[in-house]
């Protein structure tokens, strides 16, 4: 059974830094791209970025690169991103994502499975 | 960028009917469109993929059509449990959602 499991929720102030993770089992973990969501308080949907863990191919939104870092060790078989300096703005729930891709050219496609989300609040 | 748009914001539809939702994309995607529904406190779930394919699962009311810039995503008989928040997503170039359609209780 494939599973996605994040971390739990955060409270940080502005300015600080975090990492949240996303453990993938029950599949080829370096198979698969597995990408991040944004969803803010009571908004839609927002494609952040995404990595293949095999190679550690990273592709962001134009919104996001240098905003976050996403990474995957996988050795442990987990994705992260990471906030160098957390802004008020960042406060949202983030789900982590598997893709199903292309099978002939590994193009990345829609998310398949989900993660349970990880909701990080930013505040002074 | 591409963007999608979905419409109408908010459905209201009473359980047995049909319902039908809208995506438009700024520029063609191919069939390269996904949706998924939401619940309250809860991860989105794959509904549609290919434009048209039902996900593992997906119970054949769902139905999805269209290619290029336009997209439709009907559920055929309203069940309860699918009063929910419905959003596509286009992955022909990167990935990109519509910014989603309640559909509510009428």
């Amino acid at each position: 059974e494939v599973q996605l499991v994040q971390s739990g929720a955060e409270v940080k102030k502005p300015g600080e830094s975090l990492k949240i993770s996303c453990k993938g089992s029950g599949y080829s973990f370096t198979s698969y791209w597995i990408g991040w969501v944004r969803q803010m308080p009571g908004k839609g949907l927002e494609w952040m970025g995404i990595i293949y863990p095999g190679d550690s191919d990273t592709r962001y939104r134009p919104s996001f690169q240098g905003q976050v870092t996403i990474s995957a060790d996988k050795s442990i078989t987990t994705a992260y991103v990471h906030w160098n300096s957390l802004k008020a703005s960042d406060t949202a729930m983030y789900y982590c994502a598997r893709l199903e891709d292309d099978i002939l050219t590994g193009y990345p496609y829609y998310f398949d499975y989900w993660g349970q989300g990880t909701l990080v609040t930013v505040s002074s | 960028e591409i963007v999608m748009t979905q419409s109408p914001a908010t459905l209201s539809v009473s359980p047995g009917e049909r319902a039908t939702l809208s995506c438009r994309a700024s520029q063609s995607v191919s069939s390269n469109l996904a949706w998924y529904q939401q619940k309250p406190g809860q991860a989105p779930r794959l509904l549609i993929y290919g434009a048209s394919t039902r996900a593992t699962g997906i119970p054949a009311r769902f139905s999805g059509s269209g290619s290029g810039t336009e997209f439709t995503l009907t559920i055929s008989s309203l069940q309860s449990e699918d009063f929910a928040v419905y959003y596509c997503q286009q992955y022909n170039k990167g990935g990109s959602f519509g910014q989603g359609t309640k559909l509510e209780i009428k």
